[in-house]
């Protein structure tokens, strides 16, 4: 069963551009998730999308960031106007989502993003 | 306010012994707890989840978890040069659907 895809693996743009990450969650998996995992810490949850409507998006920079699952499957994560700050690993996963308490997510290979 | 703290280390063992990384978490209606290993310049991947109170055993790894204490615990045992990374306390709410929330992280040193 392949994992969770994410592309790019890398980007390296100069503040106040744009960029846009892209997931694809395990087949079947309706829920997916965006972290935001700055170095020496903890990934920290951006945004969480059950199908394609959004659970929760309470840590997530609407002033900028911005977050779409259209058809359920796959995902894109976009930053505009990117700032320094900006700088980390975005992690993309998914899990089932069904109801049951053994809910597991599984992590793709992330995207790490350079803001300069 | 929903935290997952962890000793953010580093934790440095020997060769052949045990590690032990520990994990406490604030909201006591959590549902079910995991530990991912993160290598560094990698994302994370997970090594044990627990659901109920008591000790899981898978290999050389032990999680324990105590819900009264808000405690959750992850032994290595015979510890590896490849077990040195970054180990991640992730917490599920799950009352309300699906919540995760993660610790900072505990790294940990293998030494030959």
């Amino acid at each position: 069963e392949a994992g969770v895809a994410q592309s790019p693996r890398y980007k390296i743009i100069e503040k106040r551009q744009s960029v846009a990450f892209w997931c694809n969650p395990i087949s079947g998996h309706a829920t997916l998730y965006w972290y935001q995992q700055i170095l020496g810490q903890g990934p920290k949850l951006l945004i969480q999308f059950q199908n394609n409507g959004v659970v929760d998006d309470s840590q997530l920079p609407k002033d900028r960031f911005s977050a779409e699952r259209l058809k359920g499957v796959d995902s894109t994560l976009k930053i505009q106007p990117a700032k320094l700050e900006d700088s980390a690993v975005y992690l993309c996963a998914s899990s089932l989502g069904s109801v049951a308490r053994q809910e597991t997510q599984y992590f793709g290979p992330g995207t790490r993003l350079l803001v300069l | 306010q929903k935290e997952v703290e962890q000793n953010s280390g580093p934790l440095s063992v020997p060769e052949g012994a045990i590690a032990s990384l520990n994990c406490t978490y604030s909201d006591r209606g959590s549902q079910s707890f995991f530990w991912y290993r993160q290598y560094s310049g990698k994302s994370p991947e997970l090594i044990m989840s627990i659901y109920s109170n008591g000790d899981k055993e898978d290999g050389r790894f032990t999680a324990q978890l105590n819900k009264a204490s808000q405690y959750v615990s992850l032994l290595i045992r015979d510890s590896q040069p490849s077990d040195s990374a970054t180990y991640l306390c992730a917490v599920n709410l799950g009352y309300t659907g699906n919540q995760f929330y993660f610790g900072t992280g505990t790294s940990l040193t293998v030494i030959p």
